[in-house]
């Protein structure tokens, strides 16, 4: 039983630039949450995705953006990057919109030159 | 707006004592209380959670968990720590559908 699996693992773009990540639920989950994770810090949450809508949204500028598609997995773009924006991308999977933990990947790790 | 807060960066303890990380929390209405662990360049993984019922919460390798609702307190334990427990730990609160994290406690046990 796979678990949820991104990719890539590691990306390295200059500012301006525009990447796309990816995600795969663990198998049975349909809802996706996307994480950003700093440097020595918690995960900030970026946004959810459940019925191939974004349920629920953080505190992250437009330039973050995403999608669902109907086979549940997911994508996170983020465009005009900065290099702030350096980080661990880690995607969630969890089933429905409930109380269930969520089942993280190993994320993918960008770096911004 | 929801919060978690963990006092210590930073926890050492020897290994076969007992260990707490500690966390306490803000949101509104009922509180659903997760701790995960995090080891190097890896993903989070889930460790326990508190949804209703009793206090005490156990969950994987042996961790439990303590709910205090008048302390908003969801500390974290274990009865003996294992060099192997040596992670970053993860409190976290799920409210109106997002889960917010605690900035982490690094946890050395040492042998």
């Amino acid at each position: 039983d796979a678990g949820v699996t991104q990719s890539p693992t590691h990306l390295i773009k200059t500012r301006g630039q525009q990447v796309t990540l990816r995600c795969s639920p663990k198998s049975g989950h349909d809802t996706v949450s996307w994480y950003q994770q700093a440097l020595g810090q918690g995960p900030q949450f970026i946004f959810q995705y459940y019925e191939e809508e974004e349920r629920q949204r953080g505190n992250f500028p437009d330039r973050f953006s995403g999608h669902q598609f109907p086979n549940y997995s997911s994508e996170l773009n983020v465009n005009a990057l900065l290099l702030g924006d350096s980080a661990l991308y880690l995607c969630a999977s969890s089933f429905g919109l409930s109380d269930q933990p969520q089942h993280f990947g190993d994320g993918t790790r960008l770096s911004i030159l | 707006a929801q919060s978690v807060a963990q006092p210590e960066d930073q926890v050492n303890v020897a290994e076969g004592n007992p260990l707490t990380v500690k966390c306490t929390y803000s949101v509104s209405g009922n509180p659903y209380l997760f701790w995960y662990v995090q080891y190097p360049n890896r993903g989070l993984q889930f460790l326990l959670k508190y949804i209703t019922g009793d206090n005490l919460v156990k969950g994987s390798y042996g961790f439990e968990a303590e709910f205090n609702k008048s302390q908003t307190s969801f500390h974290l334990k274990k009865p003996s720590a294992l060099v192997s427990d040596s992670a970053l730990y993860f409190c976290a609160v799920l409210g109106y559908q997002k889960v917010t994290f605690g900035t982490g406690t690094k946890l050395q046990v040492i042998p």
